[in-house]
C-alpha cells in the first residue's frame, strides 16, 4: 500500500546543514515533494522532485533521490532559525491521484 | 492571488453542536482537498472533489462529516453532531488541473469542549 516514513524529530546548530530523510513505497511515485509548515500556519510548497531525476537543487536546498532504495532526502545548508518546522515529505503517483504526506519532521534549531 | 481561504480561523463550540468550515480555492483551481491534522494522526486526507464532484472520501471519519462543493468557488466541511475528539486543524488545499503541485490554506483550529 501507499505509505511515507519520516523521523519525528531533528535538531541541528545554526549554520550546519540539515538533513531530513524520508521513504516511500509506492515504486509507481511520479512526483515527490517537501513541504514547509510554520507554527500556525498552512502546509507551503518547498520544492518538488519528478521520479526520473536524481538531484534537484535551489539556492539552500537540495533534493536526492534514490529510486532503488525509495529514499528521499532534503538538505538545508546553512541552517537557520527561520527554518525551523515541520517538515513533510509527500509522493504522489500522477497528475490526476492524491498525494499522500508523511508524518511530518520537526526541525528545531540550536544556537 | 488571494491563495486559498479558509473560515473562519478558529473555532469553539460545545459538543452536541454543528460545526460548518468554508474554504474558497484559488480562482481556476479545479481540485479541492480537506485535510485534519491532529498531533497523534498527523495530517489525514478527508475528501477531494474535482470539478465540484467528491472523487475519493474515504478518509471521512464516519457520518458526523459532511462535504459539500456546489460550485467551483466554494466548500463547506460539516460536523453534526461535534465531539471532542473532532478537535483538530482543517485544511482546504486547491489545485489546477495538470499541476504538479497544490496549495493549502491557513487552517481552521477546531476545538470542541
Amino acid at each position: 500500500g501507499e505509505d511515507v516514513e519520516q523521523s519525528l524529530f531533528l535538531s541541528v546548530r545554526e549554520g550546519d546543514s540539515s538533513v531530513i530523510n524520508c521513504t516511500y513505497t509506492d515504486s509507481s511515485s511520479t512526483y515527490l515533494y517537501w513541504y514547509k509548515q510554520e507554527p500556525g500556519a498552512g502546509l507551503q510548497l518547498l520544492t518538488y522532485i519528478f521520479s526520473n531525476m536524481d538531484m534537484k537543487q535551489d539556492q539552500r536546498l537540495t533534493v536526492l533521490l534514490n529510486k532503488k532504495d525509495k529514499h528521499l532526502s532534503l538538505r538545508i545548508a546553512d541552517t537557520q532559525t527561520g527554518d525551523s518546522a515541520i517538515y513533510f515529505c509527500a509522493e504522489r503517483y500522477s497528475s490526476a491521484s492524491k498525494i499522500i504526506f508523511g508524518s511530518g519532521t520537526r526541525l528545531s534549531i540550536r544556537p | 492571488d488571494a491563495g486559498v481561504i479558509q473560515s473562519p480561523r478558529h473555532e469553539v463550540t460545545e459538543m452536541g453542536q454543528e460545526v460548518t468550515l468554508r474554504c474558497k480555492p484559488i480562482s481556476g483551481h479545479n481540485s479541492l482537498f480537506w485535510y485534519r491534522q491532529t498531533m497523534m494522526r498527523g495530517l489525514e486526507l478527508l475528501i477531494y472533489f474535482n470539478n465540484n464532484v467528491p472523487i475519493d472520501d474515504s478518509g471521512m471519519p464516519e457520518d458526523r462529516f459532511s462535504a459539500k462543493m456546489p460550485n467551483a468557488s466554494f466548500s463547506t466541511l460539516k460536523i453534526q453532531p461535534s465531539e471532542p475528539r473532532d478537535s483538530a486543524v482543517y485544511f482546504c488545499a486547491s489545485r489546477r488541473e495538470g499541476a504538479d503541485t497544490q496549495y493549502f490554506g491557513p487552517g481552521t483550529r477546531l476545538t470542541v469542549l
